[in-house]
C-alpha cells in the first residue's frame, strides 16, 4: 500500500492567511493526487482532482500543485467557511489511500 | 445533479453482518465505480471497496475476506455487506462515486453520501 503524509496535522490561522498544507507519498504516484475538505458531522467534499485541476463550483482561492511524491494545497486567503479538516487522496495503486488529514483552525 | 442517499442499521453486536445501501439518483448510474469508505470517530478515512455497472468488484485487502459490495442497476442502488464485525469496524460509513480518467486509474470521489454511523457494540 502506499501511505500518504500530510503537514502538518493541524495549524491555526487568520482570516485572510495564505495557507499551505504538504502531502508526500511513500512511492511515486504520478499526478494522480486529489484534495478533499470536510466539516465537523459532514462528509468529505472534493476540492482538487489530479493534483492541479480545481472541481467545479470550488472557489479560486484554492489550487493544488505537485507530482511524483510531493503535493501541496494552497487556500490563497482563507476564508471563515474554510476552516475544516484537509485530506489529499491517492489513486495510483490500489487501494487508494488517504492521508491523516490536516486541521486548519482559527487563530 | 447526481445525489447518494443511503441507508442501514446503527448499532450492531460483534459477530453480526453490517448492512448498508446507497441510492443514486439524478445522474447516469453507468461508468463510474460506486464506493464504499468508512471514517472511525475522529479518525482518517479508509477505502473500503468498489463496483462497476457490470458488477466487477475491487476490494481493499485489509478487509477482503469479510467484504461484499453488490449492485442493482435496476433500482441505481449498491450495497455494502460486512461480516463478523467488531469494535474495530465502529465507523462512519459513506458511499461515494468513484470518477475516473486515464483508464481508470485516475481515480476521485464525488459525490458522497451523508454517511451512516455504525457502531459495534455488545
Amino acid at each position: 500500500d502506499i501511505q500518504m503524509t500530510q503537514s502538518p496535522s493541524s495549524l491555526s490561522e487568520s482570516v485572510g492567511d495564505r495557507v499551505t498544507i504538504t502531502c508526500r507519498a511513500s512511492q511515486s504516484i504520478s499526478s494522480y493526487l486529489n484534495w478533499y475538505q470536510q466539516k465537523p458531522g459532514k462528509a468529505p467534499k472534493l476540492l482538487i482532482y489530479a493534483a492541479s485541476s480545481l472541481q467545479s463550483g470550488v472557489p479560486s482561492r484554492f489550487s493544488g500543485s505537485g507530482s511524483g511524491t510531493d503535493f501541496t494545497l494552497t487556500i490563497s486567503s482563507l476564508q471563515p467557511e474554510d476552516f475544516a479538516t484537509y485530506y489529499c487522496q491517492q489513486s495510483y495503486i490500489t487501494p487508494p489511500s488517504f492521508g491523516q488529514g490536516t486541521k486548519v483552525e482559527i487563530k | 445533479q447526481v445525489q447518494l442517499q443511503q441507508w442501514g442499521a446503527g448499532l450492531l453486536k460483534p459477530s453480526e453482518t453490517l448492512s448498508l445501501a446507497c441510492a443514486v439518483s439524478g445522474g447516469s448510474f453507468s461508468d463510474y465505480h460506486w464506493t464504499w469508505i468508512r471514517q472511525p470517530p475522529g479518525k482518517g478515512l479508509e477505502w473500503i471497496g468498489e463496483i462497476n455497472y457490470s458488477g466487477s468488484t475491487n476490494y481493499n485487502p485489509s478487509l477482503k475476506s469479510r467484504v461484499t459490495i453488490s449492485i442493482d442497476t435496476s433500482k441505481n442502488q449498491f450495497s455494502l455487506n460486512l461480516s463478523s464485525v467488531t469494535a474495530a469496524d465502529t465507523a462512519v460509513y459513506y458511499c461515494a462515486r468513484g470518477n475516473t480518467l486515464v483508464l481508470g486509474v485516475m481515480l476521485w470521489f464525488d459525490p458522497w453520501g451523508q454517511g451512516t454511523l455504525v457502531t459495534v457494540s455488545s
